[in-house]
């Protein structure tokens, strides 16, 4: 079990640039999801995928955003135009299905907006 | 609405000591999972301690426990033996259905020596 392992670990850009950030999950978790936390907050849901297939977005998630997750293995989260306002943590997370089965977390991508 | 309140922002517990962090949630479902989560300063969020709403008993992992009242809607979590690995911030979480988690505010959990 190597975890869920997120790219990069930091990233810090320019307003107006677009970023992109990986996560690879548990290879056997079919669920994903991403979250945003910022400083001294609790994790804010954004999106989850069931395989490849997005099920949920946060109203959090405006149209600057979109993630996918093609294969149904690893995911992408991109941001275009960045605004200040989008400095945060962005975590990933994935789980087996059912609700019982606990998120397991990634180190998380930390995005810092100049 | 579905939320979840920590009311502490931090707590603080001497080494060897119990404490206990609160959380109270809002929601009009039956049938939900809570969930404790540590992260500790600069490290991945961790798993502690999970409950179902439908089981009465209260859970344990080793020195970790929750105090469940559905009624009250609130879900504690009791740290015993407190030790300098536990000091993180601590998150309670709800899961309704099979979707995402909605998370407390944390609480941020020092142990002193």
């Amino acid at each position: 079990d190597t975890g869920v392992s997120q790219d990069p670990r930091h990233k810090i850009t320019k307003r107006g640039q677009n970023v992109t950030f990986r996560c690879d999950p548990i290879s056997e978790h079919n669920r994903l999801y991403w979250y945003r936390q910022t400083l001294g907050q609790g994790p804010e849901f954004l999106t989850y995928f069931q395989n490849e297939a997005q099920l949920e977005k946060s109203r959090l998630l405006s149209d600057r955003f979109s993630a996918e997750r093609p294969k149904g293995s690893f995911s992408t989260l991109e941001i275009q135009r960045t605004e200040q306002g989008d400095s945060a943590m962005y975590l990933c997370a994935s789980s087996q299905d059912g609700i019982q089965q606990p998120q397991h977390f990634g180190d998380g991508t930390r995005l810092s907006i100049l | 609405a579905q939320t979840v309140t920590q009311s502490q922002p931090e707590m603080s517990v001497q080494e060897a000591e119990t404490v206990t962090l609160s959380c109270t949630y809002d929601t009009s479902e039956s049938d939900y999972y809570l969930f404790w989560y540590k992260q500790p300063p600069s490290r991945q969020m961790i798993l502690v301690i999970r409950q179902e709403a439908y089981k009465q008993q209260n859970a344990t992992e080793n020195r970790f426990s929750v105090n469940f009242q559905k009624a009250a809607k609130s879900f504690s979590l009791k740290i015993s033996d407190s030790q300098l690995g536990d000091a993180a911030m601590y998150f309670c979480a709800y899961r309704v259905n099979n979707n995402d988690m909605r998370f407390g505010a944390g609480t941020r959990l020092t142990v002193k020596p």
